[in-house]
Parts: structure tokens; C-alpha cells; sequence
């Protein structure tokens, strides 16, 4: 079955301590991404990859690290974590852009709250 | 930059009845995508529908359709025979075609209530 796997789903942490967001996807895609989801502010794209040790800065990279050595695996690192990164991330991918659909594949959503 | 809006924060339908979301974005782009996705309360983002801009007619998939107005920058969702498990988050999206990245721009969503 195709599809993106995030954990975890739930996390409560504290201020200050390093957590990462594992994200894998077996569909052998380029792309995949970072948004998080914030009430009135809809999604936000945090951090992106077009390749294997390709990324960027999406639109709120701030407080926020990725790796990609992997093709499969887009890990969201958060080195020092602080309360207003509390929020519902999710990890997607999706072919890249102009091969066909570019639907993209989203994660369950991991639910981050930091205090 | 593009930009998308979604005016209605809620709405609300009775079982067996017709709504329709509201969606308008702004972009300078002649070619790209506008998706639909429907977020129930298990969050997961699910994907209603999709549209290519050059394609003028307006997609259609079951009991969700769209009227896609590329001059007017509108593109709405309407969910014919509403049932309990529409109930759910919409979100608006847009993407260009071609472009370096796969980003989506989303609108902030409207909360859809389907009353029995």
C-alpha cells in the first residue's frame, strides 16, 4: 500500500529538548515536504527536498532542521524546541513536478506540543 | 507571490442537501494546479479533487464537483447529497506546474458541519 508513515503521532515535550519527526514514504518519490498546521492559518510549508541531499527553506523554517540521505526518509529535527512551535506537523510527498500528477501524499500528522 | 483565500471559516448542511465552498487565489502564473483536500477529524489529509488550469472543464469526481473560473481566480467545491462523513476540514490548494518545487499554498479551510 502507497503511502507515508510519520512518528511519532503524539509528542509532549519540554522546552529545550532536541526531538526529531521521522517521516518515510514508499513510493519512491523525489519530493517531500514539511508543513505544519496552525488554527486560522491553514498549512504552512516549514521545510522542502526535490532529492537525496537536496533541500531548502519552504515559507517558516525558522527553529526547524531536515536531513534526506535516504530517498525514503525526510526527518524533521527540532534542535531547541520552544512553545510556539506546539502545532500539528505533517510530512508529504509527492513526484516531482511535471512527470504527471503531483498529488501530494500526506503523513497522519504528528501532534507536537512543547511546554 | 500566489496567495489563496477561503472566506467561509464554517458552514453548515443538512444530511441529503447541496453546499458549496468557497475558494479564490491570486497568481501571476498561467498554468497550475488547484486541489481540493478534506481533513476529517482523524486529520488525515485526504484528497477530494483536482484541477489543471489549462483544462477547462471542471472536474468531477462522484459527489464532489468544482466550478473552476480561471479568469475570475475562483474555484469552488460543491458536495452534492452531503452525508454525516463529509463532515470535515476543506482546504483550498494551489501549486504551479512546472515550477522548482512541489510547493502547495493553502487557504486557512472551512469547516464543514453536516447536520442529520
Amino acid at each position: 500500500e502507497a503511502q507515508v508513515t510519520q512518528n511519532p503521532r503524539y509528542l509532549i515535550t519540554v522546552t529545550g529538548k532536541k526531538l526529531t519527526v521521522t517521516c518515510s514514504q514508499n513510493m519512491n518519490h523525489e519530493y517531500m515536504s514539511w508543513y505544519r498546521q496552525d488554527p486560522g492559518l491553514g498549512l504552512r510549508q516549514i521545510y522542502y527536498s526535490m532529492n537525496v541531499e537536496v533541500t531548502d527553506k519552504g515559507d517558516v523554517p525558522e527553529g526547524y532542521k531536515v536531513s534526506r540521505k535516504e530517498k525514503r526518509n525526510f526527518p524533521l529535527i527540532l534542535e531547541s524546541p520552544s512553545p510556539n512551535q506546539t502545532s500539528l506537523y505533517f510530512c508529504a510527498s509527492s513526484k516531482r513536478n511535471g512527470q504527471g500528477n503531483p498529488e501530494a501524499f500526506f503523513g497522519q500528522g504528528t501532534r507536537l506540543t512543547v511546554v | 507571490a500566489q496567495t489563496v483565500t477561503q472566506s467561509q471559516p464554517e458552514m453548515s448542511v443538512q444530511e441529503a442537501e447541496t453546499v458549496t465552498l468557497s475558494c479564490t487565489y491570486d497568481t501571476s502564473e498561467n498554468n497550475y494546479y488547484l486541489f481540493w483536500y478534506k481533513q476529517p477529524p482523524s486529520r488525515q489529509m485526504i484528497l477530494v479533487i483536482r484541477q489543471e488550469a489549462y483544462k477547462q472543464q471542471n472536474a468531477t469526481e462522484n459527489r464532489f464537483s468544482v466550478n473552476f473560473q480561471k479568469a475570475a481566480k475562483s474555484f469552488s467545491l460543491k458536495i452534492s447529497d452531503s452525508q454525516l462523513g463529509d463532515t470535515a476540514m476543506y482546504f483550498c490548494a494551489f501549486m504551479k506546474h512546472g515550477g522548482a518545487t512541489n510547493k502547495l499554498i493553502f487557504g486557512t479551510g472551512t469547516l464543514l458541519a453536516v447536520q442529520p
